[in-house]
């Protein structure tokens, strides 16, 4: 299996300022015949089921505001949440998709320093 | 818009079957190409991909539960179901049915349901 590590587990920030999330995967998840990159992104509020936001690494879902940003390739992945806003407090979770079984971060905390 | 919803029981005793349905409304389940997918969260832990069945029947688990799920589609219904037999303590989670973005299971899911609670209880 795949394994999906993130950092870090938990992550405070001023409101309006940058949030970076960083995620790992035990081998490459890029696909060279079609040059994607096979990680997803979620948001998951509480008592809410996961929100697709980036998806092929970079791609954002549509409706999800620009301020979600997601970048890397190969085995480094990196969401970026720019000028951070109340809402944006939420666990985050990578998953890689470039094969079965699909698995996912342990998941990061972003609260509001 | 598509929706998912799942049912099923909230407590289930050790060493029983669960079983939890799956409710899919605007579109149908076998048409589009789409696999659907089975997710669960333990309380309070992270995500744990469990399964999916595609438009047509065919199965995929993660072999690292066991063998120990089923999952079906009842086309008929528009629904897609999910059997755990012999449940322990460690079945105790929050149980996700989500559709795949893409057609031929491409693995990110857009739609989830809500979720439902399972507890196991001994």
């Amino acid at each position: 299996d795949i394994v999906m590590t993130q950092s870090p587990d938990s992550l405070a920030v001023s409101l309006g300022e940058r949030a970076t999330i960083n995620c790992k995967s035990s081998q490459s998840v890029l696909h060279s015949p079609n040059n994607k990159n096979y990680v997803t992104w979620y948001q998951q509020k509480p008592g809410q089921p996961p929100k697709l936001l980036i998806y092929w690494a970079s791609t954002r879902e549509s409706g999800v505001p620009d301020r979600f940003s997601g970048s890397g390739s190969g085995t480094d992945f990196t969401l970026t949440i720019s000028g951070l806003q109340a809402e944006d407090v939420a666990v985050y979770y990578c998953q890689q998709f470039y094969n079965t079984p699909y698995t996912f971060g342990q998941g990061t905390k972003l609260e509001i320093k | 818009q598509v929706q998912l919803q799942e049912s099923g029981p909230g407590l289930v005793k050790a060493s029983q079957t669960l079983s939890l349905t799956c409710t899919v409304s605007g579109g149908s389940i076998s048409s589009g190409g789409y696999y659907w997918n089975w997710i669960r969260q333990p309380p309070g832990k992270g995500l744990e991909w469990i399964g999916f069945i595609s438009y047509s029947g065919n199965t995929i688990y993660n072999p690292s539960l066991k063998s120990r799920f089923t999952i079906s589609l009842d086309t008929s219904k528009n629904q897609f179901s999910l059997s755990l037999n012999s449940v322990t303590a460690a079945d105790t989670a929050v149980y996700f049915c989500a559709k795949d973005k893409d057609a031929s299971g491409v693995g990110t899911f857009d739609y989830w349901g809500q979720g439902t609670l399972v507890t196991v209880s001994s």
